[in-house]
């Protein structure tokens, strides 16, 4: 059973365009949703990451838009560069007696070109 | 602080072999993890320990066996390699009661 479903498996847009990923969760118990971003040949490093209890976050060019009732939430980059070329991972965790274990989505390989 | 770091980086083993992978990590975290990340998979939650000397399986733990004898490390050991386990293994940590997770560098495994 996937837990947290990811879309799309691969993006590529033009310098300054708007990637928008998107994932989709099951679990209502899950109460954080960060998202991973991963260059070649590196782990992944946290990017941006977001409560329940609010319908959006932005830090820089990065937005996460949740929606709680449809059980899905989304990155936004703004005026992307060809230096956000990367893996993006959206994941989910509750705390308590899972032990904040992350579930992540399948990954979306984006490329912007110059 | 070096952060979270793996030895080897890369390594190739024949199919039976055995081999124990090391994961380092100085911020003095208690929870560990071994994920493994295959092409269109994402990221696969092997088996993960909430502090010294205690481990639990993840999603994916059938063919490895971890330890957690101090709190700095996470050895993850394959037994008897098997060409399903060709993957690249990533080690992370967090804190208690915070949720990131601060991953290693990685660790590519060929098994032939």
């Amino acid at each position: 059973q996937q837990q947290v479903k990811q879309s799309p498996q691969s993006l590529i847009v033009q310098k300054g365009g708007i990637p928008i990923i998107n994932c989709a969760y099951e679990n209502t118990a899950f109460d954080y949703f960060p998202w991973y971003q991963q260059f070649p040949g590196k782990g992944p490093a946290l990017l941006i990451a977001i409560r329940p209890d609010v319908s959006e976050k932005k830090e820089g060019r990065f937005t996460i838009s949740f929606n709680k009732s449809a059980k899905q939430f989304s990155l936004h980059i703004m005026d992307s560069q060809p230096g956000d070329s990367a893996t993006y991972f959206c994941a989910a965790s509750r705390s308590g007696g899972s032990n904040y274990k992350l579930t992540f989505g399948k990954g979306t390989l984006l490329t912007v070109n110059p | 602080n070096a952060g979270v770091t793996q030895t080897p980086k890369f390594r190739v083993l024949k199919t039976g072999q055995s081999m124990t992978l090391l994961c380092a990590q100085d911020m003095n975290h208690e929870y560990m993890y071994w994920y493994r990340q295959d092409p269109g998979m994402g990221l696969r939650l092997i088996h993960y320990s909430v502090g010294e000397g205690t481990t639990a399986k993840g999603e994916v733990p059938d063919g490895y066996n971890v330890s957690r004898l101090k709190k700095q490390n996470f050895l993850l050991g394959l037994e008897s390699a098997a060409p399903s386990q060709t993957s690249v293994y990533f080690c992370a940590s967090r804190m208690g009661q915070v949720y990131e997770q601060y991953f290693g560098p990685g660790t590519r495994l060929t098994v032939t």
